[in-house]
């Protein structure tokens, strides 16, 4: 079946603009995580989705990120006011037991 | 806070060799464990999913081993083959933590022909 997608694969944005990252997760995945893996920091996580519940943002690291997801499924990654060391791949992930699978990414870019 | 590491960062090996990697934690109180593959500008795909209950998976080629109170997970390859190169991730998920997964910084693994 389909796996997770993410949407654009690369971003390349100015410094100060805001950016929107989409992730389809593998339907019926209850679950839904966002990473950023940046060159010196490796995977980070930054925020978990289950289901109804409210998310877990404590890896977000700072109050211009937020997230979002729709209905159950499609997740939206804000970043408001970008700054350069925003530059990374943002990786989405979803299960539905106890192991997460991974979406291609996204490159962001910030110049 | 738990810190996941890995040895080495590179690895370069002739085609055909067997070889391990290692991983370590700080915190055993992990719920799994999880090894993946990650492909240059690719994202990751999950190789093998140890519990914490158990000790070791298999999948083909690869073994992977979970010693829970020493803190330690091997990956073992065997009979490398040049479409192994990628960079191996392993990661864990914590018992008191959330769901989220701590990685280590990853061993970049290259098969020479």
């Amino acid at each position: 079946g389909a796996g997770v997608s993410q949407s654009p694969s690369n971003k390349v944005t100015e410094k100060g603009k805001d950016v929107e990252l989409r992730c389809d997760p593998i339907s019926g995945h209850t679950a839904l995580y966002w990473y950023r893996q940046s060159l010196g920091q490796g995977l980070e996580f930054l925020i978990y989705f289950q289901g109804n519940s409210a998310p877990d943002k404590s890896g977000l690291p700072s109050d211009r990120f937020s997230a979002e997801r729709t209905g159950g499924s499609v997740s939206t990654l804000t970043i408001q006011r970008t700054q350069q060391e925003d530059s990374a791949v943002y990786l989405c992930a979803s299960s539905w037991n106890y192991e997460q699978y991974f979406g291609p990414g996204t490159r962001l870019t910030v110049t | 806070k738990q810190e996941v590491t890995q040895i080495p960062a590179a690895l370069s090996v002739p085609e055909g060799e067997n070889l391990v990697l290692n991983c370590s934690f700080t915190d055993s109180a992990i719920y799994n464990l999880q090894w993946f593959r990650q492909d240059p500008g690719k994202g990751l795909t999950s190789l093998l999913l140890i519990q914490s209950s158990q000790r070791e998976q298999t999948s083909g080629r690869l073994n992977a081993s979970l010693d829970k109170s020493s803190g330690r997970s091997t990956l073992y390859i065997a009979a490398s083959q040049p479409g192994d190169s990628a960079t191996y991730l392993c990661a864990v998920r914590n018992n008191n933590a959330g769901n989220m997964l701590t990685f280590g910084g990853g061993t970049r693994l290259m098969v020479k022909p």
